[in-house]
């Protein structure tokens, strides 16, 4: 997971808490996505972004936002949790090593529970 | 919608020969990726296949036929340590990758 780092590694809320789950990254790459992982649902995409100020929805955007101030910061932000919002939640970065290859390197991970 | 199919489970024992299959249905596609993923780590890439035919990386092979929407992870030589969940992902129009459900594989001695 070098060269991604994700924070807190482990977080209990209580339902209507706000967090915020960091992502920093110091290899420069523009491309960064945010993935939740439940049992048997495999890695949902939750928000992406291109570049600095430039963010996208995923598959599962409800209940989440993104900023992209900077080219090494992505950070997650819950609004008001729920418990279905409970997970392991993944940054990642992407690059391609070669043509068309777009390989994600993830952090790892951060494991939020909410009561 | 977008979706990728995989087998929930696997089983081998060690020194055996087994392959995961995948077969997806996305919007626009623009390769095929597999990750590994040990439990309680995060998933690490294995491989990419663009094109059809086979894509070999020492014991691991991945293959693509892209007219039947089908691709699988071959895995040689097993050995204990292989024992983890599997990912197919697929790169759709919009550049961002789609993930099955994943195949745990269990190897035994």
């Amino acid at each position: 997971n070098a060269g991604v780092t994700q924070t807190p590694k482990f977080q209990v809320l209580k339902t209507g808490q706000s967090m915020t789950l960091q992502c920093a990254q110091d290899m420069n790459h523009e491309y960064m996505s945010w993935y939740r992982q439940d049992p048997g649902m495999g890695l949902r995409l939750i928000h992406y972004s291109v570049g600095a100020g430039i963010t996208d929805q995923g598959e599962v955007p409800n209940g989440y936002n993104v900023s992209r101030s900077t080219t090494e910061d992505f950070p997650l932000r819950l609004l008001s949790a729920a418990p279905s919002q409970t997970s392991v939640y993944f940054c990642a970065i992407q690059s391609t090593p070669k043509a068309g290859a777009n390989v994600l390197t993830f952090g790892a991970g951060s494991r939020l529970t909410v009561l | 919608g977008q979706s990728l199919e995989q087998p929930s489970e696997v089983t081998a024992v060690e020194g055996a020969i087994v392959q995961i299959n995948c077969t997806y249905q996305t919007s626009g596609f623009y390769g095929l990726s597999w990750y590994q993923q040990h439990d309680g780590g995060a998933p690490t890439f294995l491989s990419y296949n663009a094109l059809d035919g086979l894509e070999e990386t020492g014991r691991f092979s991945s293959f693509l036929s892209r007219s039947d929407s089908y691709g699988y992870l071959l895995l040689q030589e097993l050995q204990m340590k292989d024992s983890a969940s599997y990912f197919c992902a697929v790169r759709d129009r919009a550049d961002k990758l789609i993930f099955g459900t994943g195949t745990r594989l269990q190897v035994f001695p």
